[in-house]
């Protein structure tokens, strides 16, 4: 059965405290990997594809990366504005649905 | 430009009322998909639909669940009867799929802002 996990379930940084957090993942036949950011009272917001091992992609103070077994969503200096639950999902060759982690809830003190 | 538009936001109700959760998807797109969201399972895909046709409806927990796709600008998610458990945040998203290669398309998915669902 496909599986995502995601570690830790929560995390507490001081701001500008860097960190990862872990996406592992168990499919056959990954097509994508997909980060998400959700508020409280949101829905997940859209951060960033990854399609191949190796791959990277940055946006402001978040790096994604992809191995063959799991991703890391990389958090440099981070802000409060940063505390929000991060989501990773995965879509398999074949299909266009998504399975989701559980997420990580990051809060970032002042 | 507008998103998924969700309503009603937050619906409080008695168990063995009938509820109906209404979504609007990113017009132009072509995929739409009902997630269910608690503390205990996570995010769970209920139905998906492509082109207005269910595909993918393994994961209606049962048949007191059913969805609609009339249009390619409205779904509902209907309970009847509803049940406590019933009880989570209810999400709508939409995707564009490419029509020539179903099933094949990595857009990603956009999400709305949810309906809180409260059984009594």
């Amino acid at each position: 059965e496909d599986q995502v996990t995601q570690s830790p379930e929560a995390l507490r940084l001081q701001e500008g405290e860097s960190s990862s957090l872990n996406c592992s993942y168990t499919v056959s036949g990954l097509r994508g990997l997909f980060w998400y950011r959700q508020d409280p009272g949101k829905g997940p917001e859209f951060l960033f594809t990854l399609y191949s091992a190796g791959e990277e992609k940055e946006k402001e103070r978040l790096k994604a990366t992809l191995t063959k077994k799991e991703s890391f969503l990389h958090i440099t200096a981070p802000k409060p504005e940063d505390s929000a639950t991060y989501l990773c999902a995965v879509q398999i060759s074949g299909y266009s649905t998504l399975t989701f982690g559980k997420g990580t809830m990051l809060l970032v003190s002042p | 430009d507008a998103g998924v538009i969700q309503s009603p936001r937050h619906e409080v109700t008695e168990m063995g009322q009938e509820v109906t959760l209404r979504c609007k998807p990113i017009s132009g797109h072509n995929s739409l998909f009902w997630y269910r969201q608690t503390m205990m399972r996570g995010l769970e895909l209920l139905i998906y639909f492509n082109n207005n046709v269910p595909i993918d409806d393994s994961g209606m927990p049962e048949d007191r669940f059913s969805a609609k796709m009339p249009n390619a600008s409205f779904s509902t998610l209907k309970i009847q009867p509803s049940e406590p458990r019933d009880s989570a945040v209810y999400f709508c998203a939409s995707s564009f799929t490419d029509r020539v290669r179903i099933g094949r398309s990595n857009q990603p998915q956009h999400f709305g802002d949810g309906t809180r669902l409260s059984i009594l």
